[in-house]
């Protein structure tokens, strides 16, 4: 069974103060793994796909990157506009087309 | 941003009657799914379709039927709506070809609370 592990399950820093979120996983086959941003009170915006181990993906202030276990979203000096809520999943290359998602981590950027 | 629409956007209702939650895209995708979001349980799948009237469960399909009669849309019912259905209700859509492949574009949701 796939699973997903995202940590912390919420954070918060300070304006500028770069980190990273931590998406853990068992997948038997990996076909991809996705990143997600969501805003209080819409739906889950797309940010990346990673299809392979070493695969990295940037955009504005967010990196994603990809190992066999875990995939991280560095976010460098982050700003009050980052602060959201940030899913992962994964889809295995088993049968199923259904993609397992972690409970995300809330983040939450101070002026 | 993918053409994805959700109606109504907002809804309450009464225990007992049904309701009907539509969605509709303009990317002509294969794959259209149905999932809940309540606090402490994430997103959870309720029904998905792989195709014009080919669809399957979720791991939370009890009280909830699909049909998807065309490709652009794909409707949720719930036949008799109880208090626990009060959450909010995502579209998602993907395809398994492209540059996109396997990616889920979401809707803005539908958040229905049952009195």
């Amino acid at each position: 069974e796939d699973q997903v592990t995202q940590s912390p399950e919420a954070l918060r820093l300070q304006e500028g103060e770069s980190s990273s979120l931590n998406c853990s996983y068992t997948v038997s086959g990996l076909r991809g793994l996705f990143w997600y941003r969501q805003d209080p009170g819409k739906g889950p915006e797309f940010l990346f796909t990673l299809y392979s181990a070493g695969e990295e993906k940037e955009k504005e202030r967010l990196k994603a990157t990809l190992t066999k276990k875990e995939s991280f979203l560095h976010i460098t000096a982050p700003k009050p506009e980052d602060s959201a809520t940030y899913l992962c999943a994964l889809r295995g290359s088993g049968g199923s087309y259904i993609p397992t998602f972690g409970r995300g981590t809330s983040l939450i950027v101070h002026p | 941003d993918a053409g994805i629409t959700q109606s109504p956007r907002h809804k309450v209702t009464e225990t007992g009657t049904p309701v009907t939650l539509r969605c509709h895209q303009t990317e002509n995708h294969r794959y259209m799914y149905w999932y809940r979001q309540d606090p402490g349980h994430g997103l959870r799948l309720i029904h998905y379709s792989y195709g014009v009237k080919d669809t399957d469960k979720g791991e939370v399909s009890d009280g909830y039927s699909v049909s998807r009669s065309k490709t652009e849309d794909f409707l949720l019912t719930l036949e008799s709506a109880t208090s626990s259905q009060t959450s909010v209700y995502f579209c998602a859509i993907s395809d398994t070809s492209g540059a996109t492949t396997d990616t889920q574009y979401f809707g803005p949701g539908t958040r229905l609370t049952v009195l």
